[in-house]
């Protein structure tokens, strides 16, 4: 079975511009989380999705959105991109959202340059 | 508000020895859950272990164990038998046991490097 993929691995934008990161869960999985994680630092939330509805919302400005399509996929939207946006985008899905001992599968990330 | 505090930026083992990774946290939750998650340089999050603060036995995954002394809110992980490939980021993480509980709280990493 295919874990949870991640498109595009790399990518490299300039300030101002705009940028759609894609995630497919695990086959089964209805919640996808989204996190940011800046080199040398651990991964910060951003979102989760659960069945097309925003579950959580992490301190991240509102220039961060995402969305959750009924196939449960999902699309991470930055605005106005800025140069401390640069960093490794990782999306994380689960069965059972919100269950004490929830284990997330995460994909290989997106890498994001922004110069 | 959680926080999770690794201590060691890197460490350095021979390969087939123990190595222990600290993490300690800091949380006002009357229940938690605590994950340690390997990164390799692929970049992809590989969950480990997860032990919950009511557990009364330190959770075990075959050579990963967790070393869980909760009034020292301290959770660290043991690696027995330490092999190349347990080469990598280790990320401690924390999350609230309450249902709806959504974002991991994950400690800065800690890279462990396995010389032959």
């Amino acid at each position: 079975d295919a874990g949870v993929t991640q498109s595009p691995t790399h990518l490299i934008k300039t300030r101002g511009q705009h940028v759609t990161l894609r995630c497919s869960p695990i086959s089964g999985h209805k919640s996808v989380s989204w996190y940011q994680q800046v080199l040398g630092q651990g991964p910060q939330f951003i979102f989760q999705y659960y069945e097309k509805e925003e579950r959580g919302r992490g301190n991240f400005p509102d220039r961060f959105s995402a969305r959750q399509f009924p196939n449960y996929s999902s699309e991470l939207n930055v605005n106005a991109l800025l140069l401390g946006d640069s960093a490794l985008y990782l999306c994380a899905s689960s069965a059972y959202p919100g269950t004490p001992n929830e284990k997330l599968f995460f994909g290989s990330g997106t890498q994001l340059s922004v110069l | 508000a959680q926080k999770i505090t690794q201590t060691q930026p890197g460490m350095f083992v021979q390969e087939k020895e123990a190595v222990t990774l600290d993490c300690t946290y800091d949380t006002s939750d009357p229940s938690y859950g605590l994950f340690w998650y390997k990164q390799p340089s692929s970049g992809e999050m590989i969950f480990l272990i997860y032990q919950g603060s009511y557990d009364q036995q330190n959770a075990t995954e075959g050579r990963y164990s967790l070393n869980f002394q909760k009034a020292r809110k301290s959770a660290n992980l043991v690696i027995s038998a330490s092999q190349l490939g347990d080469s990598a980021m280790y990320f401690c993480a924390m999350r609230p046991q309450i249902q709806g509980a959504q974002k991991l709280v994950f400690g800065q990493g800690t890279r462990l490097t396995i010389n032959p």
